[in-house]
């Protein structure tokens, strides 16, 4: 099974529209990501969380918000979805215990915007 | 601030020798990564430093220089299956975040 996963992995909806991406992860680690990726843009960083009770803004949060349900479980909303947020989203995970960082992916959800 | 930057494309020949570097402006460094990601997947991690210098894993070695803000992933007896983008990130001391750059496209042709 795979320790990080994304819920779901494809998805389209339209202008306007309240979407939910969810992310669980059963690595045990406390840091969660969201990034977008876009032809050209590489990952951008939306929103980060070291633990339940700390949430922060990435380099282009506006538009988004996310919710640490519990330590397993990072989502990310899209309040009223635009076009212009059509992209990847790559959920990830890091543990701050091992000293080196290094962040496990999820496989990504499309999200389509019409 | 950050900006990271990289080469968009690159193209090597199979068996051959590739060397993608990557700078970074940063208000507080803090650690530098490599990931590597195949059309349409996730990325995967390949290496991290944070003292100046080289650090060799198999077929792949990855240098830091603090001082000038460079960094470069090196790639020997390249593979078919070497073909992706290659991700550089930077780790910043405020908040502790991770940002990346553009990546690298690499496509090794026989």
């Amino acid at each position: 099974d795979a320790d990080v996963t994304q819920t779901p992995r494809n998805r389209i909806t339209k202008t306007g529209k309240r979407i939910m991406l969810e992310c669980s992860q059963t690595k045990g680690h406390d840091r969660m990501y969201w990034y977008r990726q876009d032809p050209g843009l590489g990952l951008r960083l939306i929103y980060y969380s070291f633990d339940v009770k700390d949430i922060n803004k990435g380099e282009i949060s506006d538009g988004y918000s996310v919710s640490r349900q519990a330590q397993a479980k990072f989502s990310l909303s899209l309040e009223s979805a635009i076009p212009n947020q059509t992209a990847l989203y790559f959920c990830a995970t890091s543990d701050s215990g091992t000293g080196d960082y290094e962040q496990y992916f999820g496989p990504g959800t499309r999200l389509t915007v019409t | 601030g950050q900006n990271i930057d990289q080469p968009t494309e690159m193209t090597a020949t199979e068996g051959a020798i590739v060397q993608i570097n990557c700078t970074y402006q940063t208000s507080g460094f803090n650690g530098l990564f490599w990931y590597q990601q195949h059309a349409g997947e996730a990325p995967t991690f390949l290496s991290y430093n944070v003292l100046d210098g080289l650090e060799e894993k198999g077929r792949f070695s990855s240098f830091l220089s603090r001082s000038k803000g460079y960094s470069y992933l090196l790639l020997k007896e390249l593979q078919m299956k070497d073909s992706a983008s290659y991700l550089c990130a930077v780790r910043e001391i405020s908040y502790d975040k991770v940002i990346f750059g553009p990546g690298t496209s690499l496509s090794v042709i026989p």
